[in-house]
């Protein structure tokens, strides 16, 4: 079967650094993803790795290991509007994109 | 004007109705996908195609049906609706690392 496990709940305060893990069991792999959702919206693509090591854009990084099957969303600076549920995503052989249960981030002031 | 666009947005419908939720695409890309999302439970994908002729199940597909009328549509249909298929349906077309999805249709079966 397939499966990704992550954190259900992550809190921290504005201006904080947070990680949220993301391990994952699948049929093939091609690549870890992350995805932010607002409350009410859609997920929105932050990052990709195909290769182990850590990608960085603005205060947003993503790290890999794919020995590990383990990836983590680094998230600095952290502002009110990081406050979202963030998602994992492995690209399978199938070319399908399976998702993680999600982790629902609160940044407090 | 959105690249993937879901109708309708929200939608209530009582048990044993027949209810299509349409999406259509202007990104130009071969592959979409149905996903479904309840509390805790992520995104789940019910169907996916990667072009017109090719239909092919997800994880969760009974009690749901597809069809691929053009590259830039795929709709989805529940044929005898259920209260638990109540959720958030959202429609994605995938590129090479991304998926882009549309804005969901809220869908309440009573």
């Amino acid at each position: 079967g397939q499966s990704l496990e992550q954190p259900s709940e992550v809190t921290a305060v504005e201006g904080a650094i947070v990680q949220i893990n993301c391990t994952y069991q699948t049929s093939g792999f091609y690549g870890l993803s992350w995805y932010q959702q607002h409350d009410g919206g859609a997920p929105t693509f932050l990052s990709y790795n195909a290769l182990d090591g850590l990608e960085e854009t603005g205060r947003f990084s993503s790290f890999l290991s794919r020995s590990d099957s383990y990836g983590y969303l680094l998230l600095q600076e952290l502002q009110m509007k990081d406050s979202a549920s963030y998602f994992c995503a492995v690209k399978d052989y199938g070319q399908n994109f399976v998702f993680g249960p999600g982790t629902r981030l609160s940044v407090l002031p | 004007d959105a690249d993937v666009t879901q109708t309708p947005r929200n939608r209530i419908t009582k048990t044993g109705k027949r209810i299509m939720l349409e999406c259509s695409q202007t990104k130009g890309h071969d592959r979409m996908y149905w996903y479904r999302q309840d509390p805790g439970l992520g995104l789940r994908l019910i169907y996916y195609s990667f072009d017109v002729k090719d239909i092919n199940k997800g994880e969760i597909s009974d009690g749901y049906s597809v069809s691929r009328q053009a590259q830039a549509k795929f709709s989805l249909s529940l044929e005898s609706a259920i209260p638990n298929q109540t959720a958030l349906y959202f429609c994605a077309v995938g590129e090479n690392t991304e998926a882009f999805f549309g804005q969901g249709t809220r869908l309440t079966v009573v």
